[in-house]
């Protein structure tokens, strides 16, 4: 069964500071991953997919399979980029997604 | 834009008490899912359906059912509360046509079980 783990439960950056929200998975195949994320009050919505190599409100995540990492990056971070993320995996012909536990993301003025 | 509605926001039950969760999405979705939400352990997938009348069981099944009898509405039952169901309940749609995995929630249901 695939499974998807972030470390960090809280993470803490300065505003301007480089954010790296960590996520490693465990899937037999070639699993697409995705970041959530949610907003204080607001629904869980989609941030980005490894599949599109976009980058979104300037986060970027880069999917290593040699170290089955996806991890989401941002060079500056702003203080309405605090919310909670959550990493998550499709396996190959599912249509449900598996979440980690995600990581709430404080960006400090 | 895709509306998921959670007809509870707020909901407290006796335990023993027979719950229902209802969802409502208005862009023909196929594909309904039931999530529970809890601090440290992420979101976990309950129940989902691909059409109606249809159901499979996700990672956590145990004291829930389901029931599709709409395709746009997905219903969550507790059919006898425990303390240990109080959680936030997320429900959640996506489309078959769309490129997969991109979920649409609704706001959630907070369930406190007494």
């Amino acid at each position: 069964a695939q499974r998807v783990t972030q470390p960090e439960k809280l993470l803490s950056v300065f505003k301007g500071a480089p954010v790296e929200l960590k996520c490693n998975y465990s899937y037999s195949g070639s699993p697409e991953l995705f970041w959530y994320v949610q907003y204080s009050r607001q629904r869980l919505q989609l941030l980005l997919r490894h599949i599109s190599r976009e980058s979104i409100k300037g986060f970027t995540a880069d999917l290593n399979k040699g170290e089955t990492s996806f991890h989401l990056k941002k060079p500056f971070a702003q203080e309405e980029d605090s919310a909670m993320y959550y990493c998550a995996l499709l396996p190959i012909s599912a249509r449900q997604l598996t979440f980690g536990s995600g990581t709430q993301l404080t960006v400090l003025p | 834009d895709v509306k998921v509605t959670q007809s509870s926001r707020y909901l407290v039950k006796r335990t023993g008490e027979k719950v229902f969760l209802e969802c409502v999405q208005d862009m023909d979705h196929e594909n309904m899912f039931w999530y529970r939400q809890d601090p440290g352990l992420g979101l976990r997938l309950i129940y989902f359906s691909y059409d109606v009348k249809m159901k499979e069981k996700g990672d956590i099944p145990e004291g829930y059912s389901v029931s599709r009898e709409k395709k746009e509405r997905f219903s969550l039952i507790l059919e006898s509360a425990s303390t240990n169901q109080t959680s936030m309940y997320l429900c959640a749609s996506s489309s078959s046509l769309t490129p997969p995995g991109e979920l649409f929630f609704g706001e959630g249901s907070r369930l406190t079980v007494l």
